[in-house]
């Protein structure tokens, strides 16, 4: 049972390009978490979502940043225009379908974006 | 709105002695907590989690955690401790609200392991 994908492990890109990040949940998981680390900092909640629905997208810039989970296929996160201050780690964690009691997210081994 | 506090931001620890990581949590009633590792350049492994029931939790790796409501705490503890445990441990709460599902996490205990 393979934990949660995440692709790419590390990406570089320069400011004003655009950055794609997929995540891939556990199978059986319909929720999908997206999380951001700073340097030295702990992670911070960006969106959730379910299949083909934002859920909550409270922690999202409102600027260039953009998330899906589509039907088929990974989540994808991305950031259009990048710019320095979003290099960071961009962690994905999935979790099963809601039944109170289980309520555990379980996190992929990130993305760590640098940008030029 | 809930916020978790690290109040430990490094600790040092001689391996074989024993380990206690605090965290404090701040919300009016009781949500689910969680204690994850981070090890360098690595993705976060759950170590345990707390929803409800029995206030001292098992996990993984010999570490357990007690619930104290009293004190708004959730420390980690283990009562010896490998040169293969230094890594960032994080303290996580989520309230259980359909809809609202967001971990809010402290910002981390850097854990050293001296021989």
């Amino acid at each position: 049972n393979a934990g949660v994908m995440q692709n790419p492990r590390h990406l570089v890109r320069r400011r004003g390009q655009e950055a794609r990040l997929r995540c891939s949940p556990m199978k059986g998981h319909s929720h999908v978490y997206w999380y951001r680390q700073l340097p030295e900092e702990g992670l911070k909640f960006m969106v959730y979502l379910q299949k083909e629905n934002i859920i909550d997208e409270s922690g999202m810039p409102k600027e260039r940043f953009s998330a899906e989970f589509p039907k088929e296929g990974p989540s994808i996160l991305r950031i259009q225009q990048v710019v320095r201050g979003d290099s960071a780690a961009y962690f994905c964690a999935s979790s099963p379908p809601r039944r109170q009691g289980e309520d555990t997210q379980y996190f992929g081994p990130g993305t760590r974006l640098t940008v030029l | 709105a809930q916020s978790v506090t690290q109040p430990d931001i490094h600790i040092t620890v001689s391996e074989g002695a024993s380990l206690e990581l605090r965290c404090n949590y701040s919300y009016g009633a009781t949500p689910y907590l969680f204690w994850y590792v981070q090890s360098p350049g690595q993705g976060l492994q759950l170590l345990l989690k707390y929803f409800s029931g029995d206030t001292l939790v098992q996990g993984i790796k010999g570490f357990e955690a007690e619930f104290k409501r009293s004190q708004s705490s959730f420390n980690l503890r283990k009562p010896s401790v490998h040169w293969s445990d230094a890594a960032e441990y994080f303290c996580a709460s989520l309230i259980s609200n359909f809809g609202n599902e967001k971990l809010t996490f402290g910002t981390g205990t850097r854990l050293t392991i001296i021989p």
